[in-house]
C-alpha cells in the first residue's frame, strides 16, 4: 500500500531533550516536506527536499534540522526542543513539488 | 514574501453549491494547491492549478487567475461529508505557503 509513515504519532518530551520524528515513504517520490500546524492556522512549511542530499528552508525553519540521505526517508530533528515547538507535525511526499502530495498521519508533539 | 487570504468560516446547505475564495500576493508563483482536511486527519490533495482557467474534477472545480492573484474552489451538490477545512497554498519552486484555511460546515 502506497503510504507516508510518520513515527511517533504522539510524543511528550521535556525542554532541551533532542528528538527525531521519522518520515518514510514507499512511492519512490523525489519531493518531501515537513509542516507544522497550530490551532486556527493552516500548515506552515518547515523544510523541504527536492531529492537526496538536497534540502531547503521553508517559512519556519528555526529550531529544526532535516536530512535526506536516502530517497525514502526524511527525518525531522529538534536538537533542543522548546515549548513553542508544541504542535502537530505533518510529513508529505510527491513526485515533484507540483504533483499530488501524500501526507503522513501526523505527529502530535508536546514540549513541557 | 507571501500573503494568502481565505475566509475563516463558511456555512452551506446540503445539495447546494459553495465557492471558497483565495487571494494571494506572492514574490514568486508556480502554481496553487487546494487541500481538504477533515478534523483530526491529514490533508488530502484536491487540485493543483498552474494555468489560468477552470479545472473540473467531479463535484469539485478549481479556478485560477494569475493576473488577479485569485483562485476559488467550487463544490457542487454538497454532502455532509464535505464538512471540513479547505486549505489553499501557493507553490514557488518547492516552497509552499498556505492560507489559514476555510472551515466549511454543511447543514442538512
Amino acid at each position: 500500500e502506497a503510504q507516508v509513515t510518520q513515527n511517533p504519532r504522539y510524543l511528550i518530551t521535556v525542554t532541551g531533550k533532542k528528538l527525531t520524528v521519522t518520515c518514510s515513504q514507499n512511492m519512490n517520490h523525489e519531493y518531501m516536506s515537513w509542516y507544522r500546524q497550530d490551532p486556527g492556522l493552516g500548515l506552515r512549511q518547515i523544510y523541504y527536499s527536492m531529492n537526496v542530499e538536497v534540502t531547503d528552508k521553508g517559512d519556519v525553519p528555526e529550531g529544526y534540522k532535516v536530512s535526506r540521505k536516502e530517497k525514502r526517508n526524511f527525518p525531522l530533528i529538534l536538537e533542543s526542543p522548546s515549548p513553542n515547538q508544541t504542535s502537530l507535525y505533518f510529513c508529505a511526499s510527491s513526485f515533484g513539488y507540483g504533483s499530488e502530495a501524500f501526507f503522513g498521519q501526523g505527529t502530535r508533539l508536546t514540549v513541557v | 514574501g507571501q500573503n494568502i487570504d481565505q475566509p475563516t468560516e463558511m456555512t452551506a446547505t446540503e445539495g447546494a453549491i459553495v465557492q471558497i475564495n483565495c487571494t494571494y500576493q506572492t514574490s514568486g508563483f508556480n502554481g496553487l494547491f487546494w487541500y481538504q482536511q477533515h478534523a483530526g486527519e491529514a490533508p488530502t490533495f484536491l487540485s493543483y492549478n498552474v494555468l489560468d482557467g477552470l479545472e473540473e474534477k467531479g463535484r469539485f472545480s478549481s479556478f485560477l487567475s494569475r493576473s488577479k492573484g485569485y483562485s476559488y474552489l467550487l463544490l457542487k451538490e454538497l454532502q455532509m461529508k464535505d464538512s471540513a477545512s479547505y486549505l489553499c497554498a501557493v507553490s514557488n519552486a518547492g516552497k509552499s505557503t498556505f492560507g489559514d484555511g476555510t472551515t466549511l460546515t454543511v447543514k442538512p
